[in-house]
């Protein structure tokens, strides 16, 4: 079993909706990481939170805004997305972000219509 | 920017046959993992490496980092059904001792015939 958990599992907007994936970890970890999986592809980093600042924003449209509101919890809020985000949106933590040992969730599955 | 090369991109083999992957790069890496991805669910980290030359084990499977820090492979000996997945390779660094970065290979799909 995960020890990062994401909500929902799946999700179906559309263009103009406003949405948010949340993903929480009770693990005492502080670095949190947002990434997007496309179908057959590596997972591509998009934000890293490091002790509850945003460290890393791999250049990703302002559509898509992060949010650390504590240690344990990561929120990812959508607006305005295109047909093209649809993905797997993967949560992830490391214990201080200075290794590579992530935790992943098992994703929220978004489409966009 | 920074990426890794991993083969193969498929492997099909019966249960019970021997796997290897790797992993190149033309950068070097403070760490170098492995991690397996199943249908559905986020990746798992298999197997992390630390140190040049560093030979690890974790059950049946056995990984090395490369000498030169800029390669590594992953050996599963006597495959079962339960392996399949995807398999992704990834190198890790530290920039100025700042934030890690990690960089993910394409990964390797493994099916195995019962």
């Amino acid at each position: 079993d995960t020890e990062v958990t994401q909500t929902p599992k799946h999700l179906v907007m559309g263009m103009t909706n406003k949405k948010s994936l949340k993903c929480e970890q009770h693990m005492g970890h502080r670095a949190m990481y947002w990434y997007k999986q496309k179908a057959k592809k590596p997972p591509e980093l998009m934000f890293v939170y490091s002790y509850e600042k945003l460290s890393i924003n791999e250049s990703v449209p302002s559509r898509f805004s992060p949010e650390c509101p504590n240690s344990s919890l990561l929120n990812l809020h959508l607006h305005a997305l295109q047909p093209e985000d649809s993905a797997l949106y993967l949560c992830a933590s490391s214990q201080d972000g200075t290794s590579g040992e992530l935790f992943f969730g098992e994703g929220s599955r978004l489409t966009v219509l | 920017g920074q990426q890794l090369n991993q083969s193969p991109q498929s492997m099909f083999i019966q249960e019970g046959e021997d796997v290897s992957m790797n992993c190149t790069s033309s950068s070097i890496f403070n760490t170098w993992l492995w991690y397996k991805q199943d249908p559905g669910e986020g990746p798992v980290l298999l197997i992390a490496l630390y140190k040049a030359g560093e030979l690890t084990s974790n059950g049946r499977l056995t990984a090395q980092f490369g000498i030169t820090r800029k390669d590594s492979f992953l050996n599963i000996s006597a495959s079962i059904p339960s392996d399949v997945g995807i398999y992704f390779c990834a190198g890790h660094f530290l920039p100025g001792g700042s934030q890690g970065n990690l960089i993910f290979g394409k990964g390797t799909k493994l099916s195995v015939k019962p």
